[in-house]
């Protein structure tokens, strides 16, 4: 089955640590998206990436950092320097011409 | 700045009562309108794009509809399966990839 997974479903963080959402596609898309959504909020752009080794900043992207070496996986690191991390990350995929994105099934992150 | 306001915030239906969510939208030059439905705790699913004004897509109870300013979800005999939220997302042609999200509305269908 083609899809987009996201691991883990619940992540904890300590204060001071930095941890990492992972997010895989298999459907071949060249494009990646991490977003945020808190309650009350829209979904919030953090990176995007059209392509393997190249990504941007969207509109939140302080105290976060994205890699992507590999077509299907772009992993979100958020770092001691995000001062309000509790929140739902989502991943989402775009194919190549068309211009609709295709989410992941979330990791909530929780602050001990 | 590209601006998404979607009505009522929440709605609450009876099973077979039919409604319409409403996705207001300010944006420089429309490239493309999206509804995503939401389940607690689960991430957006897809249900439609719409590109043009005057255009419509339907799917089992759904039909979408837009013109230049707003568009809306009409659910026609909802069922309790119905019960989400969702979400309407425009992204403008001077953009880029960026989407510009509503805060959604949520709908609890009643059996």
């Amino acid at each position: 089955d083609g899809g987009i997974t996201q691991s883990p479903k619940y992540l904890f963080r300590k204060e001071g640590q930095n941890v990492t959402l992972s997010c895989e596609q298999n459907l071949n898309h060249d494009a990646m998206y991490w977003y945020r959504q808190d309650p009350g909020q829209g979904l919030r752009l953090i990176y995007y990436s059209q392509i393997v080794n190249d990504f941007q900043k969207g509109d939140i992207a302080e105290g976060y950092s994205v890699s992507r070496e590999k077509k299907e996986s772009f992993p979100l690191t958020v770092t001691s320097a995000q001062k309000n991390p509790t929140a739902f990350y989502l991943c989402a995929s775009r194919g190549t011409g068309v211009e609709t994105q295709y989410f992941g099934p979330g990791t909530r992150l929780l602050v001990l | 700045e590209d601006q998404v306001t979607q009505s009522p915030e929440a709605l609450r239906l009876q099973e077979g009562e039919s409604s319409s969510l409403n996705c207001s939208y300010t944006v420089s030059g429309l490239r493309g309108l999206f509804w995503y439905r939401q389940d607690p705790g689960k991430g957006p699913e897809f249900l439609f794009t719409l590109y043009s004004a005057g255009e419509e897509k339907e799917k089992e109870r759904l039909k979408a509809t837009l013109t230049k300013k707003e568009s809306f979800l009409h659910i026609t005999a909802p069922k309790p399966e119905d019960s989400a939220t969702y979400l309407c997302a425009v992204q403008a042609e001077s953009s880029g990839d960026k989407l510009t999200f509503g805060t959604g509305t949520r709908l609890a269908v009643r059996p």
